[in-house]
């Protein structure tokens, strides 16, 4: 059935470090990709989405590509703060159609130090 | 401003009783959703619905009932809990409007512990 397979946390990096979180997938035909960030004590929020192979998807300096050859969409950032310290969670749709209903990762735990 | 709004945020339970987590939302979204979120899985589906009086399991169906009498309210019963159901349970939302790519939009969490 479809997957998502993120990489174990916890991240912990200093500040202005450079960021990836891998994430892959299995699915059959073509999903939907999102990243979602859940800050603590608060529910899950869309960080950032791709809809289609190639496409990148972009928000608040983090960036993602649907790669479909490699069945990837890690999620990179150039420079964290300490305010994106976080869990995060690659998700793909699930079902044909605009179901709404994903199947999300296991998540990454960030942790960005001054 | 819309949102999606859970109760209770915090309860503690005994093993064998019913309980009730409310969702209540002000998007007029048709599609409502259920999640269960445990340390190294991730989100679980439990339930969802496409609109009133329609209602689907999920991945983790078990235990847990849930009904859809109106646009707003997705009530989550678990009908005789067990300390396997302690979790923090999500509602979520999307719309079916066109061009939405199944964005969820979550509420706050109701983290639930089963003595």
């Amino acid at each position: 059935g479809d997957s998502v397979t993120q990489m174990e946390g916890p991240v912990t990096l200093s500040e202005e470090a450079f960021l990836t979180i891998n994430c892959t997938y299995t699915a059959t035909g073509y999903p939907s990709l999102f990243w979602y960030v859940q800050y603590p004590g608060e529910g899950l929020q869309l960080l950032l989405k791709a809809t289609k192979a190639d496409d990148k998807g972009s928000n608040k300096g983090f960036e993602a590509t649907y790669r479909k050859e490699t069945t990837s969409f890690h999620l990179e950032k150039g420079s964290v703060q300490v305010s994106d310290s976080a869990v995060y969670f690659c998700a793909l749709t699930w079902g044909s159609g605009n179901t709404g209903k994903l199947i999300f990762g296991q998540g990454t735990t960030l942790q960005v130090k001054p | 401003d819309a949102e999606i709004t859970q109760s209770p945020r915090h309860k503690i339970t005994e093993t064998g009783r019913q309980v009730t987590l409310a969702c209540h939302q002000t998007w007029n979204h048709n599609n409502m959703f259920w999640y269960r979120q445990d340390l190294g899985h991730g989100l679980r589906l439990i339930h969802y619905s496409y609109g009133v009086q329609d209602t689907n399991k999920g991945e983790v169906s078990d235990g847990y009932s849930v009904s859809r009498s109106n646009t707003e309210d997705l009530p989550l019963t678990l009908e005789s809990a067990a300390s396997s159901q302690t979790s923090v349970y999500f509602c979520a939302t999307s719309g079916t409007s066109g061009g939405n790519t199944g964005e969820l939009f979550f509420g706050e969490g109701s983290r639930l512990t089963v003595l």
